[in-house]
């Protein structure tokens, strides 16, 4: 069975940061790029960001650029998400998704919730 | 890069046949058959419902069909059913090479 798990969410003050995880299990994590996608509760998808199989591929919104970075560690089958300079417009929902191809995504974790307030 | 258009909300009986739009640009739904489709109820995380524009991941009923036309997708749901109710997310890969969501749809049945 496919399962992703986030995890590393929870309240940090305006200009914080936090590093989100997700370890993924049932397929071979090292062969699929992976993504970010977060959710404001009660509102629309937004992708976050794309990584290829060994890392050497990135890809930001523009709304993330500079400020989070992406990463994999294959041999622990974990996703990353480090976030600095956190925004409260950053408060969202963050799901770990497997890339099906071109950034389309068949397999999504349960999410993490991360909330940006003082 | 700006969210897709979709319709807020969209309504049917049982049985009947609804159809969602997905309006997008030359930079993105224009220019790639990369479209796809998710379905989403309230607290759990998306579904891959249709993706390649019309393609099927296993296991999703081929009562959801998509098509494209131009810089519009559409995601058709036949046979309208109570578990079909939900919020439906359409997104296209970018000439940027991002991804880009749609505004969502709510379902009702």
């Amino acid at each position: 069975e496919v399962q992703l798990v986030e995890s590393g969410g929870g309240l940090v003050q305006p200009g914080g940061s936090l590093r989100l995880s997700c370890v993924v299990s049932g397929f071979t994590f090292r062969s699929y790029w992976m993504h970010w996608v977060r959710q404001v509760p009660g509102k629309g998808l937004e992708w976050v960001s794309r990584i290829n199989t060994e890392g050497g591929s990135i890809i930001y919104a523009d709304s993330v650029k500079g400020r989070f970075t992406i990463s994999r560690d294959n041999a622990k089958n974990t996703l990353y998400l480090q976030m600095n300079s956190l925004r409260a417009e950053d408060t969202a929902i963050y799901y770990c998704a497997r890339d099906i191809n071109y950034n389309q995504a068949d397999q999504w974790g349960q999410g993490t919730l991360v909330t940006v307030s003082s | 890069q700006s969210a897709l258009t979709q319709p807020a909300s969209v309504s049917g009986s049982p049985g009947q046949s609804i159809t969602i739009s997905c309006i997008g640009t030359s930079s993105d739904v224009g220019s790639y058959d990369y479209v796809s489709w998710y379905q989403q109820y309230p607290g759990k995380a998306p579904k891959l419902m249709i993706y390649d524009v019309s393609k099927w991941p296993s296991g999703v009923s081929n009562r959801f069909s998509g098509s494209k036309s131009g810089n519009t997708a559409s995601l058709t749901i036949s046979g309208l059913q109570a578990e079909d109710e939900g919020d439906y997310y359409c997104g296209s890969f970018t000439s940027r090479h991002t991804y880009v969501f749609g505004t969502g749809t709510r379902v009702t049945v």
